[in-house]
């Protein structure tokens, strides 16, 4: 079965420093997303990506944050200037075709710890 | 962000027997509903989800209910396996935002005891 997959599994990264999270979406999807789950919270919605921009974007996901498909195959999410408060799973998710009622499949994650 | 909550942290019952987890949510502009299942180290699978022109939807052992008038979904697994146990979310979307950002509730942790 088809899958999202991301990369790194794990990022450590020093405060104040750039990172840069991958993901291959699912190759017949067109709709993009990220999300992340601080530890013991809820997972949270960052963005969502279709046709090479963003169609909705959270509070969270401010000039700290963008978003990319650099090639055919790659969605990326790039945090610059790190926080300690970034320090989360972040999850990337594709759906589609249609993207109405579609459900969204999910990678296994990236774990960011900023020290 | 309350919009949607799961009241119950933990479910404990016995292999063969029903699991039913609960989930509400507030946002009357919700309009399709999803289950997915969480294992450890690994992300959110997707199980069963269903738009809120139906009342049930039916997969294998799973079923999920709607009642639109209470605001409150649930989740079915019959008969409950030890591969069951896992963390459960209820998410959910709506036809006003158009990137179609899913809403999470915070999960809750089902265990199936052999």
């Amino acid at each position: 079965e088809p899958e999202v997959t991301q990369t790194p599994s794990h990022q450590v990264t020093q405060m104040g420093q750039e990172v840069i999270l991958r993901c291959v979406p699912i190759s017949n999807h067109l709709y993009f997303y990220w999300y992340r789950q601080i530890l013991g919270q809820k997972v949270e919605f960052l963005v969502s990506f279709y046709n090479n921009e963003i169609s909705e974007k959270s509070e969270i996901f401010d000039d700290q944050f963008s978003v990319e498909r650099p090639d055919g195959s790659n969605f990326t999410l790039k945090i610059r200037s790190t926080k300690l408060e970034d320090s989360a799973m972040y999850f990337c998710a594709s759906s589609g075709p249609s993207g109405v009622n579609q459900p969204q499949h999910f990678g296994d994650g990236t774990r960011l710890s900023i020290l | 962000d309350q919009q949607v909550k799961q009241n119950s942290p933990s479910l404990s019952v016995q292999e063969g027997r029903i699991s039913i987890l609960n989930c509400d949510y507030t946002n009357s502009m919700f309009d399709y509903f999803l289950w997915y299942k969480k294992y450890p180290a690994e992300g959110p699978t997707f199980l069963i989800s269903i738009s809120s022109i139906k009342d049930k939807n039916e997969d294998g052992r799973f079923t999920v209910f709607l009642n639109k008038s209470a605001k409150h979904l649930s989740l079915h697994i019959v008969p409950s396996q030890p591969g069951d146990s896992a963390v459960y979310f209820c998410a959910a979307s709506s036809w006003e935002t158009s990137g179609s950002r899913l809403t999470f509730g915070e999960g809750t942790q089902l265990t199936v005891n052999p």
